[in-house]
């Protein structure tokens, strides 16, 4: 399975923005980069993906590099609600139509009021 | 119904019990998953299910059974666990639109804490 590699924690205050980076430098062409967020005592939530242009959502947006080897996660005014651990993952198909996520170390985000 | 649904939320168990968790989606999802996460670690796969077949087991003891009876059930059968199986146990879905193959996601349930004693 490729690899993410994230830092292992950041942090913000209430509405500013936060960028939270994310290298996958054996990217291949095909994987999909997906993030998803942990809130304590619940299941990962989707948060965002994609292949290879930039991305929005309500939620956030993915900043993806030209070169696809590193992205970034961008909320757009953190609240105390998006205290969470941010996965960074890429996709592994397996060959298959659905795939799998294997999930890294993630990054702990804490916003402070 | 947007939501995948596990039950119990919380289990406490002794060894030599036998117990069963399950999760249910009515979203129409082929793929089904059962993830492991350890307090403080990320969730880890244990196994996954296409079209009520069992697709992929990342190595899991045989202690731990799964079976998917319909397309909307999964469910996870336990039986003389150690107390080191202690964790949060997860469901999961994957959905996609045929047409728009880019449209794709994975929908987690809340997870059923197990406690093994």
């Amino acid at each position: 399975d490729a690899k993410t590699t994230q830092p292992n924690s950041m942090e913000s205050n209430e509405e500013e923005p936060v960028h939270l980076p994310c290298n996958h430098s054996t990217i291949s062409g095909t994987d999909y980069i997906h993030w998803y967020r942990q809130l304590p005592s619940q299941g990962p939530e989707y948060v965002i993906h994609g292949l290879t242009s930039n991305v929005n959502n309500r939620m956030a947006s993915l900043a993806i590099a030209e070169d696809r080897k590193s992205s970034t996660l961008i909320l757009h005014r953190a609240t105390l609600r998006d205290a969470a651990v941010y996965y960074c993952i890429l996709r592994d198909t397996g060959g298959t139509s659905y795939g799998k996520l294997t999930f890294g170390q993630g990054t702990i985000l804490t916003v402070h009021p | 119904d947007t939501e995948v649904t596990q039950t119990p939320k919380h289990l406490v168990m002794g060894m030599t019990n036998k117990k069963s968790l399950k999760c249910e989606q009515h979203m129409g999802h082929r793929a089904m998953y059962w993830y492991k996460q350890k307090a403080k670690k990320p969730p880890e796969l244990m196994f996954v299910y296409s079209y009520e077949k069992l697709s992929i087991n990342e190595s899991v003891p045989s202690r731990f059974s799964p079976e998917c009876p319909n397309s909307s059930l999964l469910n996870l059968h336990l039986h003389a666990l150690q107390p080191e199986d202690s964790a949060l146990y997860l469901c999961a879905s994957f959905y996609t639109v045929v047409r728009d193959r880019g449209f794709h996601g994975y929908t987690f349930g809340s997870g059923t804490r197990l406690t093994v004693v």
